[in-house]
């Protein structure tokens, strides 16, 4: 079984200061694991993804992640925010095999406040 | 290269009356999937098709039913619909079988029921 907890509901940071959203998550196998973001009335639009290459990954928009295994964390920084970057930000996990074939699994979601 | 394509983008239903809405999938994505979204649940899955297999459902009532054609483009059909079915429901698709390159999502159709 996999699952997703994203430790905060809600993040405010300031424009021009780093951003930190965190991701706890669960899997019976090596998983592939995805940040997407998520603009009011908009559709979901994938930010980064980590399928068992390199463990820092690099995203759009200057955000990255780090893969650690041994926490079962993949947390999402960015090092300065923009106005833009207001938003909802979803953790996703996917598992190859097992019942989970083909389902992407979803964190609660973390929205992100920037203020001027 | 044209995105994922749902339509309609809104819609307004009955209790009861039925409802069937469209997703396109990016040209040559098989792999296409179904959630549901609502502010008290967050992203559920529906199900997922492959080559115009449903390979995997999530946990909703048989009113909630999906077909695949052979062109990929795919179909999710709710019948009986109930006030609880207001959501939005998104389509996303895939290049690979295992979604290992992550999900293309559509902008979603809004669906009210009254």
């Amino acid at each position: 079984a996999q699952s997703v907890t994203q430790l905060d509901s809600h993040v405010s940071v300031s424009e021009g200061t780093p951003v930190l959203l965190r991701c706890n998550y669960s899997s019976s196998y090596s998983p592939s694991l995805f940040w997407y973001v998520q603009h009011p009335n908009k559709g979901l639009q994938l930010l980064l993804k980590y399928t068992s290459a390199a463990t820092l990954v690099k995203g759009i928009n200057g955000f990255e992640a780090e893969f650690k295994k041994s926490e079962t964390s993949f947390h999402l920084t960015k090092p300065s925010a923009h106005m833009s970057d207001a938003a909802e930000y979803f953790c996703v996990v996917s598992d190859p095999g097992g019942t989970s074939y083909g389902k992407l699994t979803f964190g609660q979601g973390t929205i992100l406040t920037v203020h001027p | 290269k044209a995105g994922v394509t749902q339509t309609p983008r809104y819609l307004i239903k009955t209790r009861g009356q039925q409802v069937t809405l469209s997703c396109s999938p990016i040209s040559g994505h098989r792999s296409v999937s179904w959630y549901q979204q609502t502010p008290g649940q967050g992203l559920q899955f529906l199900f997922e098709y492959f080559s115009e297999t449903q390979r995997n459902k999530g946990n909703f009532p048989g009113r909630f039913s999906g077909r695949q054609f052979s062109n990929s483009r795919s179909e999710m059909n709710v019948s009986t619909l109930e006030l609880g079915d207001s959501a939005l429901y998104l389509c996303a698709s895939s290049s690979s079988p295992r979604g290992a390159d992550g999900y293309t999502f559509g902008s979603g159709t809004r669906l009210t029921v009254v």
